[in-house]
């Protein structure tokens, strides 16, 4: 099992600038998320699904969009790129969204914008 | 609310030295703890977590931790500390109430000498 894996790796943007993470789990799981993490932060939380066709706002929701294609892939977008959105983004999955499971997280993508 | 509070960004031990990261949470319902570690440029993993049964919780790579309803802690512990343990530590609460969200605490880095 390839677990949660994410694309692309690392990204450059100009401001304004647009673009799609992709996020991809292959343990059947039911709830997936997407986190920014920076310096001295910890991880917010974006945007979750707790299920197939459904998806919530998160602690910092401002200025992307998710769209959970089916139960494997929950994509993150990115419609006008600033600056305060360099960080590195991590997707993560869960087998269900109540509390007592734990998250299993992809390597991350590392986005600067310039 | 949920919250967490890592007590230290920065912890330093020589190796064989204990290692103690400290937690200490705020939940108005009874908690789900978490332990994660991120080694550099990956994704966080699970160490250990506390879902209500033993107090004491043993995890991987030799780390445990203790619940302490009194003192609302969950405090990481290793008696003996190796160089392949340096990397960021991230205390994580969430609770059973029907929502989806896990609230991480800001990280502690942990560094060992040699």
């Amino acid at each position: 099992n390839a677990g949660v894996t994410q694309t692309p790796k690392f990204q450059v943007l100009k401001t304004g600038q647009s673009m799609t993470l992709q996020c991809a789990q292959d343990m059947n799981h039911n709830s997936m998320y997407w986190y920014r993490q920076d310096p001295g932060m910890g991880l917010r939380l974006i945007y979750y699904s707790a299920s197939e066709g459904t998806t919530d706002k998160g602690e910092v929701p401002n200025g992307y969009n998710v769209s959970r294609l089916n139960k494997r892939e929950f994509s993150l977008r990115l419609e006008s790129a600033a600056p305060s959105q360099t960080s590195v983004y991590f997707c993560a999955s869960s087998s269900r969204g109540l509390g007592n499971h734990e998250q299993y997280f992809g390597p991350g993508t590392r986005l600067t914008v310039t | 609310a949920q919250s967490v509070t890592q007590l230290g960004s920065h912890v330093s031990v020589s190796e064989g030295a204990l290692v103690l990261l400290r937690c200490n949470y705020s939940s108005s319902v009874p908690p789900y703890l978490f332990w994660y570690v991120q080694y550099p440029n990956q994704g966080l993993q699970l160490l250990l977590k506390y879902t209500s049964a033993a107090t004491l919780v043993k995890g991987i790579n030799g780390f445990e931790a203790e619940f302490k309803k009194s003192e609302t802690s969950f405090h990481l512990t290793k008696p003996s500390a190796h160089m392949s343990d340096a990397a960021e530590y991230f205390c994580a609460v969430s609770g059973d109430t029907g929502g989806f969200k896990t609230i991480f605490g800001a990280g502690t880095r942990l560094f060992v000498k040699a």
